[in-house]
């Protein structure tokens, strides 16, 4: 099945330190996600990417899809102790299922104040 | 706008014991629905998808299944939980694109 890598696992920083994280595919994606999830609480959609090379902001976010079209970056810009939480990247392969998505398997980031 | 409800929100259960979770969408028409379990560990695993009435695809087989007697609503049961079958449970649907979660249920089998 569809896998993707998603890095690093977790990180611990300052506030206001500016935060990268990425996922990686063994296959081509025609989308990527990337979503939020505070403790306890579903994950929540971030940032969309449809198109290769695509480079799309959400506030002090900003999400690329790469141009190889097997990787996506996601980075925070200026962390505040509210981006605490955990963050997965998704994809919709080009070859898969139209119904279903493949997760990575989080960033937990830690913002110390 | 479109909202997506789970009930309860938590629920601890003994083992053996039968399980109903619901989940059901407004603000949507036909939309595909999932249902997920996330385990400590932090991963997705996505346990049933649904393109329509009456139609429920399994992923991983187990103790577990999956219904939608209604075009916004998906109820995952289960006849007699397993210790295993704790976890947090997301109800998801999608327009296609883009996929949006529900606030999931928190499942304790004690």
């Amino acid at each position: 099945g569809q896998q993707l890598n998603q890095s690093p696992q977790s990180m611990f920083i300052q506030e206001g330190e500016d935060v990268s994280m990425n996922c990686t595919s063994s296959s081509i994606f025609n989308t990527w996600l990337w979503y939020k999830q505070d403790p306890g609480e579903g994950p929540v959609l971030l940032i969309a990417l449809y198109k290769a090379g695509e480079l799309t902001s959400n506030g002090r976010l900003t999400a690329q899809f790469g141009i190889t079209r097997k990787d996506s970056f996601l980075n925070i810009s200026a962390s505040i102790p509210s981006d605490v939480g955990i963050y997965f990247c998704a994809g919709r392969s080009s070859g898969g299922s139209n119904y279903k998505l493949t997760f990575g398997k989080g960033t937990l980031l830690t913002v110390n104040p | 706008s479109q909202t997506i409800h789970q009930w309860p929100a938590t629920l601890v259960q003994p083992v053996g014991s039968p399980l109903s979770l619901e989940c059901t969408v407004e603000g949507t028409s036909n939309p595909n629905l999932y249902w997920y379990r996330q385990a400590a560990g932090r991963g997705l695993q996505l346990l049933f998808y649904s393109v329509g009435i009456g139609q429920i695809s399994s992923e991983v087989p187990q103790n577990l299944s999956a219904s939608r007697p209604q075009d916004r609503q998906f109820i995952l049961s289960s006849k007699k939980l397993l210790l295993s079958d704790s976890g947090f449970y997301l109800c998801a649907w999608t327009d296609y694109n883009e996929q949006f979660f529900g606030p999931g249920t928190r499942l304790t089998v004690l």
